[in-house]
């Protein structure tokens, strides 16, 4: 069964303090990993797509990896409007659903 | 354009109503999806049309009934609901659902229900 684990849960930093968030995933085969921002009562703003191990993207400050268990989401001297819930998700082989980890709910004090 | 609209923005329902939630995407996309999400948890797969055909239905319950009427739009028909149901409806859309690429799914906004 595929499984998605993030952490942590929840996450305070102070404005300009850099972090990594974690997503743990089990698989058969990946076929895609995403990151998603959430802000409350909103809708998940799509961040990146990551398909192979070794795999980089960034936007902002914002920087994803890939590795064949895991992924990061580092946050480069964050501000407060970096606050919000990520998500993280999978894809397997074939035509199967996304599967969600729980998020990591960050909050960044000014 | 990466944009999925949704309407309403809120819905306040009693239990023995019958409304609608819509959503539409302009980015030719040919799958889209239902989801719900209560506060603090995931979102949790509903359905998934592909070509405006059903491809996955999650076990939802039938006072739930999704709608394809084309490959733009989505709509979910809320009948006899329970409180229970009250939730953020979420649509999302893709590029396609079979094809053998990975494809982003872009989420609209959502609509907060809120059944009474």
């Amino acid at each position: 069964e595929d499984q998605v684990t993030q952490s942590p849960e929840a996450l305070r930093l102070q404005e300009g303090e850099s972090s990594s968030l974690n997503c743990s995933y089990t698989v058969s085969g990946l076929r895609g990993l995403f990151w998603y921002r959430q802000d409350p009562g909103k809708g998940p703003e799509f961040l990146f797509t990551l398909y192979s191990a070794g795999e980089e993207k960034e936007k902002e400050r914002l920087k994803a990896t890939l590795t064949k268990k895991e992924s990061f989401l580092h946050i480069t001297a964050p501000k407060p409007e970096d606050s919000a819930t990520y998500l993280c998700a999978v894809q397997d082989s074939g035509n199967t659903p996304l599967v969600f980890g729980k998020g990591t709910r960050l909050s960044v004090i000014a | 354009d990466t944009e999925v609209t949704q309407t309403p923005k809120h819905l306040v329902m009693g239990m023995t109503n019958k409304k609608s939630l819509k959503c539409e995407q302009h980015m030719g996309h040919r799958a889209m999806y239902w989801y719900k999400q209560k506060a603090k948890k995931p979102p949790e797969l509903m359905f998934v049309y592909s070509y405006e055909k059903l491809s996955i239905n999650e076990s939802v319950p039938s006072r739930f009934s999704p709608e394809c009427p084309n490959s733009s739009l989505l709509n979910l028909h809320l009948h006899a609901l329970q409180p229970e149901d009250s939730a953020l409806y979420l649509c999302a859309s893709s590029q396609d659902w079979e094809g053998a690429g990975t494809d982003t799914q872009y989420f609209g906004p959502g609509t907060r229900l809120t059944v009474l």
